[in-house]
């Protein structure tokens, strides 16, 4: 499969337990935020989003949390599973433009 | 619905040569953009149009053009190919106008581009 990053951050997790990912964004004017999961070989794909005007949402096993005081974002997954191992991404968006974090490679040991 | 399509999956050049790549968004989508992934950089935004207008362009040399057709079809070319230009190519398209709010983008597959 496609090579996604060679020396990116990576977290190591039980399978069942709980995950957290991590990023900084740049921009205090980004209105939109989205973490975008990446398997090998594939594309992006979404997992959620949340607006500037929000600070915590949630989906299913997932909850996204926002900092705008320290420009933080998270990613937090319930029961990690071994299907959830892949690279994560954070993008921020304003205007027309996204830009995409480093990303993080997240393992799951079963 | 169809997914994000993008041809050719992968491809090989030599210097010097110049690249087209395409990328078919999914159905109603009017929203097209196009990034690099490298290992070293990351995932790096190159431009973004809708309905056959560049609305956004990132910073690459101009080297690297693109164009939307009617039916939003997006083609991406990149001329004089550097061995640096060798990565992942992503399409995504969005249904929603990027002027008001994002939206969620969908990606499809990449090109990969290796070049010689």
């Amino acid at each position: 499969g496609e090579s996604v990053g060679l020396h990116l951050p990576t977290l190591s997790v039980q399978e069942g337990d709980n995950s957290i990912i991590n990023c900084a964004y740049s921009n205090s004017a980004s209105d939109y935020f989205i973490w975008y999961k990446q398997e090998s070989g594939k594309g992006p794909q979404f997992i959620i989003d949340i607006r500037s005007n929000m600070d915590k949402r949630q989906g299913q096993r997932v909850t996204v949390l926002l900092n705008k005081t320290v420009k933080h974002l998270s990613l937090q997954i319930a029961a990690t599973q071994p299907g959830d191992s892949a690279v994560y991404f954070c993008a921020e968006i304003g205007g027309f433009k996204t830009i995409f974090g480093a990303g993080t490679r997240l393992f799951v040991k079963a | 619905k169809a997914g994000v399509t993008q041809t050719p999956r992968y491809l090989i050049k030599t210097r010097g040569q110049q690249v087209t790549l395409s990328c078919s968004p999914i159905s109603g989508h009017r929203s097209v953009s196009w990034y690099q992934q490298t290992p070293g950089q990351g995932l790096q935004f190159l431009f973004e149009y809708f309905s056959e207008t560049q609305r956004n362009k990132g910073n690459f040399p101009g080297r690297f053009s693109g164009r939307q057709f009617s039916n939003s079809r997006s083609e991406m070319n990149v001329s004089t190919l550097e061995l640096g230009d060798s990565a992942l190519y992503l399409c995504a398209s969005s249904s929603q106008n990027p002027g008001t709010s994002a939206g969620e983008q969908y990606f499809g597959p990449g090109t990969r581009l290796t070049v010689t």
